[in-house]
């Protein structure tokens, strides 16, 4: 199993949606960072978070620590919001400072 | 204050031939981490080093693999004799600190490496 776990990997929406990405992890860990990686492979820090919720425009990202959970929402999608969204957690009590990724989910909006 | 740097952006080797791969980080910053996302595959760690010093490579093939972090100048990802397999992306990310200490990390835009 996974230490660290995306759902879905693949999603298509409509222009305007809701969409919500999750995240499990079994590791215990300080904060979780949400990542975009564009069609073109850059990669973005979009949210790093240890508790509660953050808001970054139409972007919002949750976490329950107790349930070792995370959501990330985009509302009022839009085509350009589609790249691969990463979930990363750093776990604690690792002497190594190494983080841990899932796999991505895929998200193609359509206009 | 610009952002981490990585170059080349893209990279063709034969097979065989040596590959390496530099990695500015951002102003500030001591901590540099490797990850490489081969085609269709999430990121996975490689290195993590501070200036002069190794501090995890257990992400690194054992064989052909090596990274720098000197005093001076950028961190190099070397890889020697390369073969198709490690055709892949490789990103660079800094940090002022651990990212365990819930320290941000900042991502190069990669160099995509391929081996004819």
């Amino acid at each position: 199993k996974n230490e660290v776990e995306q759902s879905p990997q693949n999603l298509t929406a409509q222009e305007g949606e809701f969409i919500t990405i999750n995240c499990s992890y079994s590791v215990g860990i300080s904060a979780l960072h949400w990542l975009q990686q564009h069609p073109g492979g850059g990669i973005v820090s979009l949210f790093m978070l240890s508790s509660g919720k953050k808001k970054h425009g139409r972007l919002i990202a949750t976490i329950n620590i107790q349930e070792k959970h995370s959501s990330l929402h985009i509302t009022a999608s839009h085509p350009r919001d589609s790249a691969v969204y990463i979930c990363a957690v750093p776990p604690l009590m690792n002497r190594d400072d190494k983080i841990i990724f899932g796999k991505g989910t895929r998200l193609h909006i359509l206009p | 204050n610009a952002g981490v740097m990585q170059n080349p952006r893209h990279l063709v080797r034969r097979r065989g031939q040596e590959a390496r791969l530099r990695c500015s980080p951002m102003k500030g910053h001591s901590h540099v981490y490797w990850y490489r996302q081969l085609p269709e595959e999430g990121l996975k760690f490689m290195v993590y080093l501070q200036k002069e010093n190794i501090i995890d490579e257990s992400g690194m093939p054992k064989e052909r693999f090596s990274a720098e972090f000197p005093k001076e100048g950028p961190s190099i990802l070397r890889i020697q004799q390369v073969v198709r397999g490690d055709s892949a992306a490789y990103f660079c990310a800094s940090s002022p600190g651990l990212v365990t200490s819930s320290y941000e990390q900042y991502f190069g835009p990669g160099t995509r490496l391929t081996v004819t």
